[in-house]
């Protein structure tokens, strides 16, 4: 079965960067898009950042634009998200999740790690 | 950015009864639409795409309709497992973009 389990959240000081993870199991991961959503504390999903299945297509959600990098590493089965210049606004659980194919829906999700952003 | 706009924000109703969810889109996003619902500490869980198709292992009280910019999560007698967030999201055209959210309530 599809397995996603992200790392690298934790407590970080305003302006700082983290880098976020996701290991990806049960299927054949090279061959779909993938993305990070997040969910700021009792807030609604934003979804954040999308990769084709080679990582020649990315795109971002404005709030991130020129902050975060999405990158993935096929030989490894991993998802990443670079997050750069952090601001309290950023503070969420970020989840990965995995595309049907590349633009469509999320069918399935990682559990999520969460990023605080505070001084 | 097509914004997606759910109602109620949240409903109460009791187990057995039927719940309706609506999901409206700023511009006509054909049935490229998934409804997600996600219970407290847990991620989200696809349940619909296609506007109408459920997903692997959703059970058949959970359907949805609608097409263009209007449409309707339905289920049809509520169980108690059923009582959630529930979220909509149209993947017409990038950005993705998700409605708000109705949190559906025991009464």
């Amino acid at each position: 079965q599809v397995q996603l389990v992200e790392s690298g959240g934790g407590v970080v000081q305003p302006g700082t960067s983290l880098r976020l993870s996701c290991a990806a199991s049960g299927f054949t991961f090279s061959r779909y898009g993938m993305h990070w959503v997040r969910q700021a504390p009792g807030k609604g999903l934003e979804w954040v950042a999308v990769i084709s299945y080679d990582g020649s297509i990315k795109y971002y959600a404005d709030s991130v634009k020129g902050r975060f990098t999405i990158s993935r590493d096929n030989s490894k089965n991993r998802l990443y998200l670079q997050v750069n210049s952090l601001r309290a606004e950023d503070t969420a659980i970020y989840y990965c999740a995995k595309d049907y194919n590349f633009g469509y829906y999320f069918d399935n999700w990682g559990q999520g790690t969460l990023v605080t952003v505070s001084s | 950015e097509i914004v997606m706009t759910q109602s109620p924000a949240a409903l109460s109703v009791s187990p057995g009864e039927r719940a309706t969810l609506s999901c409206r889109a700023s511009q006509s996003i054909n049935s490229n639409l998934a409804w997600y619902q996600q219970k407290p500490g847990q991620a989200p869980r696809l349940l619909i795409y296609g506007a109408s198709t459920r997903a692997t292992g959703i059970p058949a009280r959970f359907s949805g309709s609608g097409s263009g910019t209007e449409f309707t999560l339905t289920i049809s007698s509520l169980q108690s497992e059923d009582f959630a967030v529930y979220y909509c999201q149209q993947y017409e055209n990038w950005p993705c973009t998700f409605g708000q959210g109705t949190t559906l309530e025991m009464k």
